[in-house]
C-alpha cells in the first residue's frame, strides 16, 4: 500500500498567519492527492482535489500544490474557523490511504 | 439534497459480528462508488473499503486490516450499502463513515460523507 506521511502532526498559529502542511507519498501518485478538513465530532470535508483544485464553496485562502510524491496545503491567512484536523489522501491506487493528520490550533 | 445516513453501530464483544448500513438519498446511487472510512477514538482517518458501481460490476476493495473479516455489499434498488463485520477485534472500535466518491478531471475524491455510526468492540 502507498504510505502517506504528513507534517507537522500539530501546529499552533495566530489569526492572519500563513500556514503550510506537507504530505509525502511513498511512491509517485501523480496529482491524485486530496485534502480534507475535519472539525471535532463532524465528518471530514474536502478542500482540495487533484492536488491543486479548490472544491466549490471552499474559501480561496486554501490552496494546494505538488505532484509526484510531495504535496503542500497552504492557508494564506489563518482564520478562527480554520481550527481542526487536516488530512491528505491519495486516490492513485485501488486501495486508498490517508495521512496521519495535522491538528491546527488557533493561538 | 445529497444524504448518507449510517446505522447499525453499537457494542459488540470481541469475536462477534455486526452489520452496518448506509442509506443514500438525493442522488443516483447506482452511478457512484461508495466507500467506508473509519476513525478510532482520538485517531486519524482509516480507509476501510469500497463498492464500485454496476458499470464496474460492483467489485470491491478492502484494506489489509479488514480483508477476510469484513464484506461490503450494496442494494441499488434500496439505495443502500452494507458493511458486514465478522471476527471483530478491539482495534475495530471506531466511528464508521460511508462516503460518496465523485470523479472530476480524472481525480477521485469523497464529496459527501454520512454522520458516522460508532462501533465499540469490548468485553
Amino acid at each position: 500500500d502507498i504510505q502517506m506521511t504528513q507534517s507537522p502532526s500539530s501546529l499552533s498559529a495566530s489569526v492572519g498567519d500563513r500556514v503550510t502542511i506537507t504530505c509525502r507519498a511513498s511512491q509517485s501518485i501523480s496529482s491524485h492527492l486530496n485534502w480534507y478538513q475535519q472539525k471535532p465530532g463532524k465528518a471530514p470535508k474536502v478542500l482540495i482535489y487533484a492536488a491543486s483544485s479548490l472544491q466549490g464553496g471552499v474559501p480561496s485562502r486554501f490552496s494546494g500544490s505538488g505532484s509526484g510524491t510531495d504535496f503542500t496545503l497552504t492557508i494564506s491567512s489563518l482564520q478562527p474557523e480554520d481550527f481542526g484536523s487536516y488530512y491528505c489522501q491519495q486516490s492513485y491506487s485501488a486501495v486508498w490511504t490517508f495521512g496521519q493528520g495535522t491538528k491546527v490550533e488557533i493561538k | 439534497e445529497v444524504q448518507l445516513v449510517e446505522s447499525g453501530g453499537g457494542l459488540v464483544q470481541p469475536g462477534g459480528s455486526l452489520r452496518l448500513s448506509c442509506a443514500a438519498s438525493g442522488f443516483t446511487f447506482s452511478d457512484h462508488y461508495i466507500d467506508w472510512v473509519r476513525q478510532a477514538p482520538g485517531k486519524g482517518l482509516e480507509w476501510v473499503g469500497r463498492s464500485r458501481n454496476k458499470a464496474k460490476s460492483y467489485t470491491t476493495e478492502y484494506a489489509a486490516s479488514v480483508k477476510g473479516r469484513f464484506t461490503i455489499s450494496r442494494d441499488d434498488s434500496e439505495n443502500s450499502m452494507y458493511l458486514q463485520m465478522n471476527s471483530l477485534k478491539t482495534d475495530d472500535t471506531a466511528v464508521y463513515y460511508c462516503a460518496r466518491i465523485i470523479v472530476v478531471s480524472a481525480c477521485h475524491f469523497f464529496d459527501f460523507w454520512g454522520q458516522g455510526t460508532l462501533v465499540t468492540v469490548s468485553s
